[in-house]
């Protein structure tokens, strides 16, 4: 059974950038997309970005466009999420999620990765 | 623009019947969207696809007591013979033809 399983807890200083990792184990990314759901401490859950791994395709939420970068390396069945120039406000867990390509629910979630930025 | 509303919280007691609402905006009422159920401390977790028709498909494991149903722009959760493990925050989510994702606020369950 797929399971998605992502990099651990990090924390960052001002300024610097972050690489976040979700492996599909068990299986492989074909015919899905791959979410990245960002979740503030006390916060709800809020889609950031996208992609199809099998194509490379990205597609971003408006307020996150030129915040995050979302990557994937089909050999390795792995999706990156990086977030550059870390602020305070980038604190908060990380989620990946998986959705069919032509039916959007999330039905398969990673455990997700707590980001920190410290000064 | 796609937009869910959510009540902030339910409760119910242990044993008892609960039914969270997640509404679509208007324009937007034969949208499907999912059911995620997030525990304290820990991740979410997919519970079901519900439909505009009100059909729903659950994920793997999901208890029988949880069930989804419609009502125009409304989608429900209904969670029967209530459980201590139930109290959660719960989303809806839903996805746009122009790949766009959106939750709802969420809605904490209380089992008192």
């Amino acid at each position: 059974q797929v399971q998605l399983v992502q990099s651990g807890a990090r924390v960052k200083t001002l300024g610097s950038s972050v690489k976040v990792s979700c492996k599909a184990s068990g299986g492989t990314f074909s015919s899905y997309l791959i979410h990245w759901v960002r979740q503030a401490p006390g916060q709800g859950l809020e889609w950031m970005g996208a992609i199809i791994p099998m194509f490379g395709v990205t597609h971003y939420a408006q307020k996150f466009q030129d915040r995050v970068t979302i990557t994937a390396d089909g050999s390795s069945s792995t999706v990156y999420l990086e977030l550059s120039s870390l602020k305070s406000d980038h604190t908060a867990v990380y989620y990946c999620a998986r959705s069919a390509i032509d039916i959007g629910d999330f039905d398969l979630w990673g455990q997700g990765t707590m980001v920190i930025v410290s000064s | 623009q796609l937009v869910l509303t959510q009540s902030p919280s339910a409760s119910a007691s242990l044993g008892a019947s609960v039914k969270v609402t997640c509404t679509l905006k208007s324009g937007h009422s034969d949208y499907a969207i999912a059911w995620h159920q997030q525990q304290p401390e820990k991740g979410p977790r997919f519970l079901m696809k519900v439909n505009s028709d009100g059909t729903h498909k659950k994920g793997d494991g999901i208890p029988d007591r949880f069930s989804g149903s419609s009502s125009g722009a409304e989608r429900y959760l209904t969670i029967s013979s209530l459980q201590s493990e139930d109290e959660a925050d719960y989303y809806c989510q839903t996805w746009g033809p122009d790949i766009t994702y959106v939750f709802g606020s969420g809605t904490r369950v209380t089992v008192l």
